[in-house]
């Protein structure tokens, strides 16, 4: 069995601030990991994944994700954060034992992230 | 590149009346294909993945159907709409060859049922 838990519904921060966005997973094997972002009215757009290799993975606009096996952890983080960041974001995981010729993720419920000037 | 189109975008429907809302996917071959459901609070909720044409699975037994009538096509459809079914209706594909692949998702179709 997989899942992922988004522990905040939201996330305040300054512009010109870090950020992070938390999740934590658990799979019975290795896991596949991915964020995506969704702007208002639209679908989820990709940002990162983490497959294997180097636990610090980076993605789309700025954003890279840290993977903690030990915690089960994939935090999305961005040095510098931009108004224009403010969207809801998705943290998914796939378990990498799982069978069935499709590829099914699971999901986080999300986290609101709001940047003010 | 690959595109993925979904309409209409937006649709507002009295109860008891029927819906199809399609998806199609250019550009790719042979992909894995999801119908998903986002309601107001925010979670997505999966309806139907679907491998190849006429392959369907159902996640959540629902008055909702789907169909996959060619391969990079996808239709969600229902007999008669309940309120319960409005929500914004997100497509999306990712290769059929690899399980590492991330999804695609379309525009979305925002689904008000009154």
């Amino acid at each position: 069995a997989q899942s992922v838990a988004q522990p905040e519904d939201q996330v305040k921060v300054a512009e010109g601030n870090p950020l992070t966005v938390k999740c934590t997973y658990s799979v019975s094997g290795n896991p596949y990991l991915f964020w995506y972002v969704q702007y208002p009215n639209r679908g989820l757009q990709f940002l990162l994944k983490y497959i294997t290799g180097d636990n610090l993975v980076k993605g789309s606009y700025g954003f890279e994700a840290e993977f903690n096996k030990s915690q089960t952890s994939f935090h999305l983080k961005k040095p510098s954060a931009l108004v224009s960041d403010s969207a809801l974001y998705f943290c998914a995981v796939r378990d990498l034992t799982s069978s069935g010729g499709s590829y099914i993720p699971t999901f986080g419920r999300g986290t609101s992230l709001i940047v003010h000037p | 590149s690959q595109t993925i189109h979904q309409w209409p975008a937006t649709l507002v429907q009295p109860v008891g009346s029927p819906l199809s809302l399609e998806c199609t996917v250019e550009g790719t071959s042979n992909p894995n294909l999801y119908w998903y459901r986002q309601a107001a609070g925010r979670g997505l909720q999966l309806l139907f993945y679907s491998v190849g044409i006429g392959q369907i699975s159902s996640e959540v037994p629902q008055n909702l159907s789907a169909s996959r009538p060619q391969d990079r096509q996808f239709i969600l459809s229902s007999k008669k709409l309940l309120l319960s079914d409005s929500g914004f209706y997100l497509c999306a594909w990712s290769p059929g060859t690899s399980g590492f692949q991330e999804q695609y998702f379309g525009p979305g179709t925002r689904l008000t049922v009154t």
